[in-house]
């Protein structure tokens, strides 16, 4: 149980072009969904936390209209990365909180996005 | 506000012996949870142990096991027997009520044949 699949996983594209990052939770429903930005050899870095039915809450320093949030159902978010440059490059990690509902409930990640902008 | 501090970048040991990874944290939550993640060269997150910090006995999933010193804000994950699908980036980690996980940089674990 507590499956949470990731789409694309790779993904390239030009810049100025936008790329939306698919984050499904496969055998449970995910009130609160969070997306991390892992640089190599580094940690991950939470960007936002995406709530079932309302805005997301994004870390400080993280341009909500750079990186527009949407959690439209119980099973999926999606991270829409907007008019892409070089530097927004990255590894994009979602994770699920399971059991949804329960304060301190585990998170479970996706595998990942790797993300190249040309 | 929560830190992790993982002060070991990397650490090699002998398959089949037991290793030991240190973490430190600080938080002004009275409730919070900890965990100990894995992240092979995949690059998929799995979730290795979880320890409520209101509980006092120190949790154990199968051959790792952590000792958690609440009052040193101390969290550190033993492996045994350690396999060499053990070698991967480990994350100690703190959550609170919010569910907000604040991640370590992460601890290189090498297993040497």
């Amino acid at each position: 149980g507590a499956v949470v699949s990731q789409h694309p996983s790779r993904v390239i594209c030009k810049s100025g072009t936008s790329v939306k990052i698919e984050c499904r939770s496969l055998d449970f429903q995910a009130t609160t969904m969070f997306w991390y930005r892992q640089f190599p050899k580094k940690s991950l870095m939470l960007m936002a936390t995406s709530n079932e039915g309302s805005k997301a809450t994004y870390e400080q320093g993280v341009e909500k209209d750079k990186f527009l949030i949407n959690h439209a159902s119980l099973t999926l978010s999606t991270l829409t990365v907007t008019s892409a440059h070089p530097e927004d490059s990255s590894f994009y990690i979602c994770s699920a909180r399971f059991p949804s509902g329960a304060p301190g409930g585990t998170q479970y990640f996706g595998p990942g996005t790797r993300l190249t902008v040309l | 506000a929560q830190t992790v501090t993982q002060s070991q970048p990397e650490m090699s040991v002998q398959e089949a012996e037991t290793v030991t990874l240190s973490c430190t944290y600080d938080t002004s939550e009275s409730d919070y949870y900890l965990f100990w993640y894995k992240q092979p060269p995949s690059r998929q997150m799995i979730l290795v142990i979880r320890q409520e910090a209101y509980k006092q006995q120190n949790a154990t999933e199968n051959r790792f096991s952590v000792n958690f010193q609440k009052a040193a804000k101390s969290f550190s994950l033993k492996i045994s027997d350690s396999q060499l699908g053990d070698a991967a980036m480990y994350f100690c980690a703190s959550g609170n009520r919010d569910d907000k996980i604040i991640f370590g940089k992460g601890t290189r674990l090498h297993i040497l044949p």
